[in-house]
């Protein structure tokens, strides 16, 4: 069976542009998280979905950040403009709704020179 | 708030040694405990968890029991292998809006050795 699907694996940009992530849940999952990995920070949540809808982006580091969800099997994470700070790590992770365990994708290692 | 709180790493051992990494949690009520595996280039998966007081969780070799009065999650594994060479995730949920939305630790790497 496949897994989350995280597109692309690395992504190295210049400072100011824009970039997306995207990601694919599980078929079947109706939750939907996306986390930031850092030395500095570990491990962040920074915005969830349950049936395709935001239900907390508290952990959005700010305004330059966006995600959507305009179906269950497809999301993204937005950065525009992106800053050399925003270097990570960004996983995306999807759940059925009501259980424990999250599954997560391999990653999207992000470069902002 | 909650929080998790591991060791820090990295824990370099050679093979067939005794593994303990040690997590302990602050918590308002009973949360569900975990511990995630996260193998080089990967994302993390879920290698056992516990869900009340006293359960052992168990996978592949590795053990964690939840301790209520220490508040704690100690993971052990009793003669490791080089292909454990990981990091290690402590992690606590609790539901919140139809989910569970984990509280994660700062992560544990483990260098095992041949």
């Amino acid at each position: 069976d496949a897994g989350v699907i995280q597109s692309p694996r690395h992504e190295v940009t210049e400072m100011g542009q824009e970039v997306t992530l995207r990601c694919k849940p599980i078929s079947g999952h109706n939750s939907l998280f996306w986390y930031r990995q850092t030395m500095m920070r570990g491990l962040e949540l920074l915005i969830y979905f349950n049936n395709n809808v935001p239900i907390d982006d508290s952990g959005m580091p700010e305004d330059r950040f966006s995600a959507k969800m305009p179906n269950a099997s497809f999301s993204t994470l937005k950065i525009q403009p992106s800053e050399p700070r925003d270097s990570a790590v960004y996983f995306c992770a999807s759940s059925i709704s009501g259980t424990e365990t999250q599954y997560f994708g391999p990653g999207t290692r992000l470069l902002v020179l | 708030g909650n929080s998790v709180t591991q060791m820090e790493g990295p824990v370099t051992l050679s093979e067939e040694a005794f593994l303990t990494i040690n997590c302990t949690y602050t918590a308002t009520g009973y949360p569900s405990l975990f511990w995630y595996v996260q193998y080089p280039g990967e994302g993390l998966q879920l290698l056992l968890k516990a869900t009340k007081a006293d359960d052992k969780g168990s996978n592949k070799g590795f053990e964690a029991t939840y301790r209520k009065e220490t508040t704690s999650f100690h993971l052990e594994k009793g003669s490791v292998q080089v292909s454990d060479s990981a990091v290690y995730f402590c992690a606590l949920s609790f539901p919140s809006g139809g989910s569970y939305i984990p509280t994660f630790g700062r992560g544990t790497s483990l260098i095992v050795h041949p």
